[in-house]
């Protein structure tokens, strides 16, 4: 099955600091979502972005499929940016969605 | 559009009981996947319903079980609990390919702790 790999594990920000989040995956794939897991455990999608860039006001991701990565940008960190962030990559549209560990992203003010 | 929702929030159950979670898929959506969210992990797929039929599952035994309603809502069944059960499990809906695909939207979940 399709492996995902995130990095970093943990990571720790200074508000106003930006930051980078990877994803890698080990095969092809037709879907792949950003989400931020709330501290009360809903996953919020980010972004749906199985190729190229989306932007979304402080949020920002690239997938480059053909090099099976994606990253995910985080610019003028908020306190509210802190919990987990979670890529998750599907084949298809029906078939499920494997996730990675998460990023654990913690903003202190 | 309402989104995902799931009840009940949390739960406490007792090793060896049964228990039902509920889940109302967002309008429109007519695939429902159930996922299992230990502490500290990512979420692990259960199995997935389309048109009230199961058309996918995760290496979860079989007292691990669903329903499709007509109206796409859904429920996760698990009998026997036993203590690793204790997770957070997530809901999530989606419509299929050529439907108009955007991703999975996921509920809040319900909280589980088996005791």
């Amino acid at each position: 099955g399709i492996q995902v790999e995130q990095s970093p594990p943990d990571l720790i920000l200074q508000e106003g600091a930006n930051s980078t989040l990877r994803c890698n995956f080990s095969d092809s794939v037709n879907n792949l979502q950003w989400f931020h897991q709330n501290p009360w455990g809903q996953l919020i999608n980010l972004f749906y972005i199985p190729s190229g860039t989306k932007q979304n006001g402080r949020l920002s991701a690239t997938t480059v499929a053909t090099e099976r990565y994606s990253l995910l940008y985080i610019s003028s960190s908020q306190t509210t940016d802190s919990g987990v962030y979670f890529c998750a990559v599907s084949y298809s549209g029906n078939t499920p969605l494997v996730f990675g560990k998460g990023t654990r992203l913690s903003v202190i003010a | 559009e309402t989104g995902v929702t799931q009840s009940p929030t949390h739960l406490i159950k007792t090793r060896g009981q049964q228990v039902t979670l509920r889940c109302s898929s967002q309008s429109g959506h007519n695939t429902v996947s159930w996922y299992q969210q230990a502490l500290g992990q990512g979420p692990q797929f259960i199995f997935q319903y389309y048109r009230e039929e199961e058309n996918g599952r995760g290496n979860f035994p079989p007292r691990f079980s669903g329903l499709q309603f007509p109206n796409y809502s859904s429920e996760l069944n698990v009998n026997a609990l036993e203590l690793d059960d204790s997770a957070l499990y997530l809901c999530a809906s989606s419509l299929p390919e050529g439907q108009g695909l955007r991703g999975y939207t996921f509920g809040s979940g319900t909280r589980l702790t088996v005791v």
